[in-house]
């Protein structure tokens, strides 16, 4: 059983370009986390969703960021005009149901230049 | 607003030398406290949850005790590989905090032959 999937593993962009980041769940989960590890600060939850639904987008930056998990295909953190303070370790987690244990994906290392 | 608290932030052993480490909490209804491990460049990897005060699990050479105040993780004579940053983190009930996992900043343990 595969473990949970992100791609990129590394992703440079320049300031004002824009950040795809893609995660496919354990086989089975249908519900996704997004959270955000900046450098010396621990990880911050940014976003709750399941198929088509986001739950809970309580982290999630008001301005340029955004989160889907359509019925078919990975769930996608988009970051819109990206700017230096955006670099960070982007990790996504599964679970089989809300409320439960999460599991963590290898996470994406976006650097912006 | 949920907080997590862990400490030491670093803690260096020799092998065989048990220790614990401490996260302490508050949180509008705990639903669970979650321990992860955490390798340089990698994702958390899931060790235990607790749900309710008095709770011990026991995984090799780890055993997470939980109150209703704090955690903690006792290592018991430990080995190299048991180098690594352990996190904390806490899920609130259905309609306290956020739906993700509130983290702490972790201990860095390291354990020397």
């Amino acid at each position: 059983n595969a473990g949970v999937m992100q791609n990129p593993r590394h992703l440079v962009r320049r300031r004002g370009q824009e950040a795809r980041l893609r995660c496919s769940p354990m086989k089975g989960h249908s519900h996704v986390y997004w959270y955000r590890q900046l450098p010396e600060e621990g990880l911050k939850f940014m976003v709750y969703l399941q198929k088509e639904n986001i739950i809970d987008e309580s982290g999630m930056p008001k301005e340029r960021f955004s989160a889907e998990f359509p019925k078919e295909g990975p769930s996608i953190l988009r970051i819109q005009q990206v700017v230096r303070g955006d670099s960070a370790a982007y990790f996504c987690a599964s679970s089989p149901r809300g409320m439960y244990e999460q599991y963590f994906g290898p996470g994406t290392r976006l650097t912006v230049t | 607003e949920d907080q997590v608290t862990q400490s030491p932030e670093a803690l260096r052993l020799q092998e065989g030398e048990s220790s614990s480490l401490n996260c302490s909490y508050t949180v509008s209804g705990l639903r669970g406290l979650f321990w992860y491990r955490q390798d340089p460049g990698k994702g958390p990897e899931f060790l235990f949850t607790l749900y309710s005060a008095g709770e011990e699990k026991e995984k090799e050479r780890l055993k997470a005790t939980l109150t209703k105040k704090e955690s903690f993780l006792h290592i018991t004579a430990p080995k190299p590989e048991d180098s690594a940053t352990y996190l904390c983190a806490v899920q609130a009930a259905p309609g306290g905090g956020a739906d993700g996992l509130t983290f702490g900043k972790g201990t860095h343990l390291i354990i020397q032959p």
